[in-house]
């Protein structure tokens, strides 16, 4: 199946630091790649829809100001989480749209875990 | 607006017995269903979806019936592995615009040898 890659897996940072989280997918082209957060033992909280060449579309309550995504190509999204405080710890999930198998499936990436200390 | 409700975990079996994982949706038009698996410390992994009524999604010994009447994706396989020990989430898509993933809370499954 389509393989999608983060990076970093794991990020611990100081409050007032922005970083940045990379999702790309490896064998496939995305015009649309998704970001979710994941509380421990929590489902997954969509965040944001990244759309190749076009400004990312926020869920209701997510600060666009504050998780800064760009799309700049088929196969690269990143997520920048910017003036990082502790409630932005979270395990942060992207995923893919693929459709090369004829019909829409999105494939994940494994995660990124940020600490902000 | 669309969801996905699971039944409430964690569940935990003995190794080779029976699972079920119940899965019902409420959504307006006709949407695509999914289960995702978890293992711990890791991302999402497409475990099987149906993309119409009676359509069943199978993978590893797992199979899941889109049931359009009674709106339900129930997970099951006949006899769990240790290795099974996971979170499933049920999904759908609403096929329509950005076609977003919808997902049911999870329920974490703990196989015992």
């Amino acid at each position: 199946g389509a393989v999608v890659s983060q990076h970093p897996s794991w990020v611990i940072c100081k409050s007032g630091t922005s970083v940045k989280i990379e999702c790309r997918s490896l064998d496939f082209q995305a015009t649309t790649m998704f970001w979710y957060r994941q509380f421990p033992k929590q489902s997954l909280m969509l965040m944001a829809t990244s759309n190749e060449g076009s400004k990312a579309t926020y869920e209701q309550g997510v600060e666009k100001d504050k998780f800064l995504i760009n799309h700049a190509s088929l196969t690269l999204s990143t997520l920048t989480v910017t003036s990082a405080h502790p409630e932005d710890s979270s395990f942060y999930i992207c995923s893919a749209r693929d459709w090369t198998s004829g019909e829409e499936t999105q494939y994940f990436g494994p995660g990124t875990r940020l600490l902000v200390l | 607006g669309d969801s996905v409700t699971q039944m409430e975990g964690p569940v935990t079996l003995s190794e080779e017995a029976f699972l079920t994982i119940n899965c019902t949706y409420t959504a307006t038009g006709y949407p695509s269903l999914f289960w995702y698996v978890q293992y711990p410390g890791e991302g999402l992994q497409l475990l099987l979806k149906a993309t119409k009524a009676d359509d069943k999604g199978s993978n590893k010994g797992f199979e899941a019936t889109y049931r359009k009447e009674t709106t339900s994706f129930h997970l099951e396989k006949g006899s769990v592995q240790v290795s099974d020990s996971a979170v499933y989430f049920c999904a759908l898509s609403d096929r329509r615009g950005a076609q977003k993933l919808v997902f049911g809370q999870g329920t974490r499954l703990t196989i015992n040898p």
